[in-house]
């Protein structure tokens, strides 16, 4: 069954780092999507993209974050200077116009 | 804003019936999901609900009253694997959806 894939499966970072989170969606999909967890608390909207650019972002999803799709299967969330605040559960997902989203096993992030 | 409400924690024994409600606000409402979520793991889909009624899938069905703005996800013959959270989220005018808290379910034998 197709899945949507997720690296790595936990990053562990210094605070005003930069990280890269990565995902693959599932390969006929057209609508991507970054999720977030903070431990304990309910799954949060970040940004959702389509056609090669952001069609919605959240509050949370300030200049600090970007999306990108650099190719034609990957699909990359980046943190340009990490805070304690941004540990979380990062999920990813992708879906085709006539499916519901599929959800990636998620990245957890630690920043120290 | 658009919350969703579900309840925090509810528990159940092994072989019996459950139903987790869930209550959004109805403005721009444009379909409901049911994901299940184990501990550390991703939210995997379980259910849509676009119209007012009964959707049945297996052991699991899901309920919409678009006018009352409520859901409710029925869980028959309880097994222990169905040991999870059960987030409702609301997908509204746009893309996104809005999830609740989430309801932990505890199955016991």
């Amino acid at each position: 069954e197709p899945e949507v894939t997720q690296t790595p499966s936990h990053q562990v970072t210094q605070m005003g780092q930069e990280v890269i989170l990565r995902c693959v969606p599932i390969s006929n999909h057209l609508y991507f999507y970054w999720y977030r967890q903070i431990l304990g608390q309910k799954v949060e909207f970040l940004v959702s993209f389509y056609n090669n650019e952001i069609s919605e972002k959240s509050e949370i999803f300030d200049d600090q974050f970007s999306v990108e799709r650099p190719d034609g299967s990957n699909f990359t969330l980046k943190i340009r200077s990490t805070k304690l605040e941004d540990s979380a559960m990062y999920f990813c997902a992708s879906r085709s116009p006539e499916t519901e989203a599929f959800f990636g096993q998620g990245t957890r992030l630690t920043v120290v | 804003g658009q919350n969703i409400d579900q309840p925090t924690e509810m528990t159940a024994t092994e072989g019996a019936i459950v139903q987790i409600n869930c209550t959004y606000q109805t403005s721009g409402f444009n379909g409901l999901f049911w994901y299940q979520q184990h501990a550390g793991e991703a939210p995997t889909f379980l259910s849509y609900n676009v119209l007012d009624g009964l959707e049945e899938k297996g052991r699991f069905s899901s309920f919409l009253s678009r006018s009352k703005g409520y859901s409710y996800l029925l869980l028959k013959e309880l097994q222990m694997k169905d040991s999870a959270s059960y987030l409702c989220a609301v997908r509204y005018n746009t893309d996104k959806l809005i999830f609740g808290t989430g309801t932990r379910l505890q199955v016991f034998p």
